[in-house]
């Protein structure tokens, strides 16, 4: 199974300041149809997850554009612009590359 | 509206299974493939496998094989996942989530989840 690292496991922000969170595949993510099927999924507590960002860089539909992500073969970063109170909550990478499909154990975003 | 509403929470023992049901509407079923998410207390988010719902074809993460079925009911726009043999450690909320499409690369819509604990 591919296993995805993510840090910092945990990410104490300033409202407004920027934050990253890396992720690192055990192995490349390009799938042999030339894409790169790694995701980012934010989860709040008693909600289930939502997609951010797929096929590396792209923003889900509804998506504020503070979230990016960049990153090819085994390294991937998701980037939040200026930090918002909404967006606290745990982050997950994820990939759908190889099945079983597997997520990174998430970072935990909260505010200073 | 695209939703996706899952059965409510179970309670079981250890040794038993438990049946979660996640029901489609405001889009052709057929159409998109469902995948079964778990989380459990302290843990990662967990996938466990997937159902093409048009064609039934499945895959499994091979932690959950010979426990794990995932099957669908076109007519109820309805996909069930069952786990067996349940332990402690199957102690979770369950989400079901559709596929964005056909090497989408995304899930974008999720069920509420369905918390299944295992005690005795």
């Amino acid at each position: 199974d591919i296993v995805l690292t993510q840090t910092p496991p945990s990410s104490p922000v300033t409202l407004g300041q920027p934050a990253s969170i890396s992720c690192r595949s055990s192995q490349s993510l390009a799938h042999s149809d030339g894409n790169t099927y790694l995701s980012w999924l934010h989860q709040r507590p008693g909600q289930p997850p939502r997609v951010l960002i797929y096929k590396v860089s792209n923003r889900l539909s509804g998506v504020p554009d503070r979230f990016s992500g960049s990153g090819a073969g085994t390294d991937f970063t998701l980037k939040i612009s200026r930090v918002e109170a909404d967006d606290v909550g745990i982050y997950y990478c994820m990939q759908v590359t190889q099945f079983p499909h597997t997520f990174g154990q998430g970072t935990k975003v909260e505010i200073k | 509206q695209v939703q996706l509403v899952q059965s409510g929470a179970e309670v079981k023992k250890p040794g038993a299974s438990v049946k979660v049901s996640c029901k489609g509407s405001g889009y052709m079923f057929a159409s998109h493939a469902i995948h079964w998410v778990r989380l459990g207390p302290g843990q990662r988010l967990e996938w466990m496998g997937w159902i093409n719902v048009g064609s039934t074809e499945t895959k499994f993460s091979q932690k959950f094989q010979g426990r794990i079925t995932i099957k669908r009911d076109l007519y109820a726009n309805t996909v069930y996942l069952e786990l067996s043999s349940l332990t402690s450690e199957d102690t979770a909320v369950y989400y079901c989530a559709r596929d964005g499409g056909f090497w989408s690369g995304y899930q974008d819509f999720w069920g509420q989840g369905t918390l299944v604990t295992v005690s005795s």
